[in-house]
């Protein structure tokens, strides 16, 4: 079993639709959960984190844990055509020499039309 | 705003050669990573760095590879003898702390490819 598992898609959805974006882990030492957004041929940028189970809000962004399920969701409301992108779900554990590995799902290809 | 940068953009080689992809960190971070991701794949960790030594690194970052911090603003990763499945992005991240609340912030990346 993979330690992230997250459909890459694509998924392609209307201007304006509600999109649901999910990731499934096996590790339980994982703490912290992140939202990354990427764009063609660019580095990951952190779009949202949480460390707890339950829901986070963020504007159109709403991450959501659920620790007990080893699942999490990042939703966005009314996406618009800017919002194109892959998304990746990443978590992490502390390193014993210190420091943060990350650990990435595959990223879900994003694709939302006028 | 404070980001990392990475050059060079796009990297060609030949298989053999070595090549040393650099990175500048945000300056008053204390962690430095490399991770890579090949075409369609997923973004995969290498090696964190801190205090000018490795403190984590993956089954990928072989005798091959080397990470330094040459001087206090660089952080490079070298790949001494470049092999056809080395090709891929690679993305220098750093981030303040090292705690698992902590940021990672990624660099535009290089993309290296391997003839």
């Amino acid at each position: 079993q993979k330690e992230v598992e997250q459909d890459p898609g694509p998924l392609s959805v209307p201007e304006g639709a509600i999109v649901s974006l999910n990731c499934t882990y096996s590790n339980s030492a994982f703490q912290y959960f992140m939202w990354y957004r990427q764009y063609s041929r660019k580095g990951p940028e952190l779009l949202m984190y949480t460390y707890s189970s339950g829901n986070k809000e963020d504007g159109r962004f709403t991450a959501q844990v659920d620790k007990s399920s080893k699942y999490i969701s990042l939703f966005i409301r009314d996406s618009q055509p800017s919002d194109s992108a892959t998304y990746l779900c990443a978590m992490s554990a502390i390193l014993t020499g210190g420091g943060n590995k990350l650990t990435f799902g595959t990223g879900t290809q994003l694709k939302v039309e006028l | 705003e404070p980001e990392v940068t990475q050059t060079p953009s796009h990297q060609v080689t030949q298989m053999g050669q070595e090549v040393i992809l650099r990175c500048v960190p945000i300056s008053n971070h204390l962690y430095f990573y490399w991770y890579r991701q090949i075409l369609g794949q997923k973004v995969e960790f290498l090696v964190s760095f801190y205090n000018n030594e490795i403190s984590e690194k993956s089954e990928i970052f072989d005798d091959q590879f080397s990470v330094e911090r040459p001087d206090g603003s660089n952080f490079t990763l070298k790949i001494r003898s470049t092999k056809l499945e080395d090709s891929a992005m690679y993305f220098c991240a750093s981030s303040p702390q090292g705690t698992s609340t902590d940021t990672q912030y990624f660099g535009p990346g290089t993309r290296l490819t391997v003839l």
